[in-house]
Formats: C-alpha cells, structure tokens, sequence
C-alpha cells in the first residue's frame, strides 16, 4: 500500500521567507501529485495538480515540483504571507479507480506577521 | 456554481443516536466521494458514487455505515448507534470524470462529536 510522509508536521516561519514543505511516497508507480491547502475546520482547496510525466507546476507564489523516481515532490512558497497559514496536504493517486488516492497528513504553517 | 455544500457543518451527539449529513455537489459533477478525516490525519476514503450507483467502499465502513445519492444529486451519509470512535471530520468531494487526472472539488466538512 502507498503510504504518504509529509515532514515535519508543523512550521512557523516569519513573514517574507521563502519555504518548501516536503512530501515522499513509498511507490513511484503514481499518475499524479497533487497539493491541497486545508484551512481550519474547513474542506480542501486543491493548489496544484502534477502529472506523473511532469517535473514542476507553477501558480503565482507556489511550485510544485516532483521527482517520481525518488519518491518525493516539494512545494515552494514565495515571500510566504499571514494568509498562507494553513495546512497543506500532498496526495498521490496511484490509479484511477475511487479508493486510489492517498493523503499525507500535513504541514501545518504558520506564517507570523 | 456555489461548490461543493454540505450540511450540517457541526453536529454532536450522544453515543448510540444515529446522524445523518447530506452533501450537495456541483451541479455537473457525476463522481461523488465520502472521505473522514481525524484529527491530525489526511482524508480517508470511505465510499464513492457514480451517478446514482455506489460502486466502491472502503473497508472503514462497518455496517453502521450506509451512503445514498438516490437521484445522483445530492447524497447522505448516516451512521447508525454512533460510537466515540466515529467523532471526525467527514467529508464529501465532487468531479466530473476525468480519468487519472481527476480533480476533486471538497465541501468544508462536517465536524462529528459524538460524547
């Protein structure tokens, strides 16, 4: 079974840094990657979504980059802001049947003004 | 388009009661997914629709469990005799099929406290 590792579990950094959160999976037979931003009691927003063909998304601040043969992607913030504070999740889909997603457990950041 | 709703967004209950939460999807969206999360946890899957047919359910779901999107709109979720073990975050996300590219779309959860 794919298990998903996201280290570490928390972060706090101060406003203006850059940052990269990290993600590994234990099998690299994936389709794709992808990051999802969960606020407080709330649902996921998913950020980006790599194939398993891609090396790296890009949507405003964020990168997401990935490197299937090791087992790990990265995702980038640029000049981090109050408002990034959140979770972030990484989840690899490793078919495409309904059960063939699997989530990390998260990098909670905080970002201190 | 509103996104994915569910209802309600918090409930608490005493052990034994049954609950139900209902989710709405988007409106064009076919695939319908029930996932629980826990705390410090990423989502588990539970269960998932094809239109109105269930096809797929996790082992997590005991027979306490039962799920129904009887005209693939909207579905519910009801766990019957709750137990302390079932108190999470339940979930429920929409796409429309994409194949291994699929994208869902998550509603904000409905917060589960069973005392």
């Amino acid at each position: 079974k794919q298990e998903v590792t996201q280290i570490p579990a928390a972060l706090s950094v101060p406003e203006g840094e850059n940052l990269v959160l990290n993600c590994s999976f234990t099998d690299s037979a994936i389709y794709n990657l992808q990051w999802f931003r969960q606020d407080p009691g709330k649902g996921l927003t998913s950020l980006l979504l790599i194939q398993s063909s891609q090396r790296e998304q890009t949507s405003g601040r964020l990168n997401a980059s990935l490197d299937k043969s090791s087992g790990r992607s990265t995702l980038y913030i640029a000049a981090s802001q109050p408002g990034d504070s959140a979770t972030y999740l990484c989840a690899v889909r490793t078919g495409g049947g309904a059960n063939n997603l699997f989530f990390g457990t998260g990098t909670r950041l905080t970002v201190i003004p | 388009d509103t996104g994915v709703s569910q209802n309600p967004r918090h409930k608490i209950t005493k052990r034994g009661q049954n609950v139900t939460f209902r989710c709405d999807p988007i409106s064009e969206h076919n695939r319908l997914y029930w996932y629980r999360q826990t705390l410090g946890q990423g989502p588990e899957f539970l269960t998932y629709f094809q239109n109105e047919a269930q096809l797929e359910k996790s082992r997590l779901l005991s027979d306490r469990f039962s799920a129904e999107r009887p005209k693939g709109s909207f579905s519910t979720l009801e766990i019957q005799r709750t137990e302390q073990g079932d108190s999470a975050m339940y979930l429920c996300a929409s796409s429309f099929e994409q194949g291994t590219n699929e994208k869902l779309f998550f509603g904000s959860g409905t917060q589960l406290s069973v005392l």
